[in-house]
């Protein structure tokens, strides 16, 4: 079983709709979770981050984090084309070492 | 307020050799992490420093191996590069006192090996 599991896609939405990425985790131990957001050729951008169970928003994104279920999830509210990209979560314990997904492909089209 | 550094961009070279990677952290950061991405996958943790010393290791042969120096910059080194040490290779810094810290990679440095 890997450690941080998603979906790898690609998952594709329409231009102004919700976007919705998922995330399981094995390690119980696990403290904090990042959703990082990686375009062709480039390296990983932080989005999001959320350390207790329940939702954070930050403008159109929302991270869910579920600690009972191992779960944690990343919405996109009007989803545009520039939100293309990979989406990459990552979940770390007590020594801040991130482990993380394969990432998921997000296709938006216009 | 400067980001996270990495140097060179890109790099080829072949197998056998030795390379050097480069990192300067992001202000007011004191703790670098390196990692290693293949195509089509997420970064995998090589090792981590803070303090001069290694933090803690991923599972990476002796092979791979790093400095931190007393500015907080990075150095990745490989040696005896195999064809499968191609990848991006990230560098994160964060501000390593605290649990939840959040990491900021650079720009990585595309390594291939012929």
């Amino acid at each position: 079983q890997k450690e941080v599991e998603q979906n790898s896609g690609p998952l594709s939405v329409p231009e102004g709709a919700i976007a919705s990425l998922n995330c399981t985790y094995s390690d119980r131990g696990s403290q904090s979770f990042f959703w990082y957001r990686q375009y062709s050729g480039k390296s990983p951008e932080l989005i999001m981050s959320i350390y207790s169970n329940g939702d954070k928003e930050d403008g159109r994104f929302t991270a869910q984090l579920n600690k009972a279920s191992q779960y944690v999830s990343l919405l996109i509210r009007d989803s545009q084309p520039s939100d293309s990209a990979t989406y990459l979560c990552a979940v770390s314990g007590v020594k801040n070492k991130l482990v993380f997904g394969a990432g998921t492909i997000l296709r938006v089209k216009s | 307020d400067a980001g996270v550094t990495q140097s060179p961009t890109h790099l080829i070279k072949t197998r056998g050799q030795q390379v050097t990677l480069r990192c300067s952290p992001k202000s007011g950061h004191d703790t670098v992490s390196w990692y290693q991405q293949a195509l089509g996958q997420g970064p995998q943790f090589i090792f981590q420093y803070y303090e001069e010393e290694e933090r803690q290791r991923g599972n990476f042969p002796d092979r791979f191996s790093g400095h931190q120096f007393p500015n907080y910059s990075s150095e990745l080194n490989v040696n005896a590069l195999l064809l499968g040490d191609s990848a991006l290779y990230l560098c994160a810094s964060d501000n390593g006192v605290w649990v939840n810290n959040e990491q900021f990679f650079g720009p990585g440095t595309r390594l291939t090996v012929l």
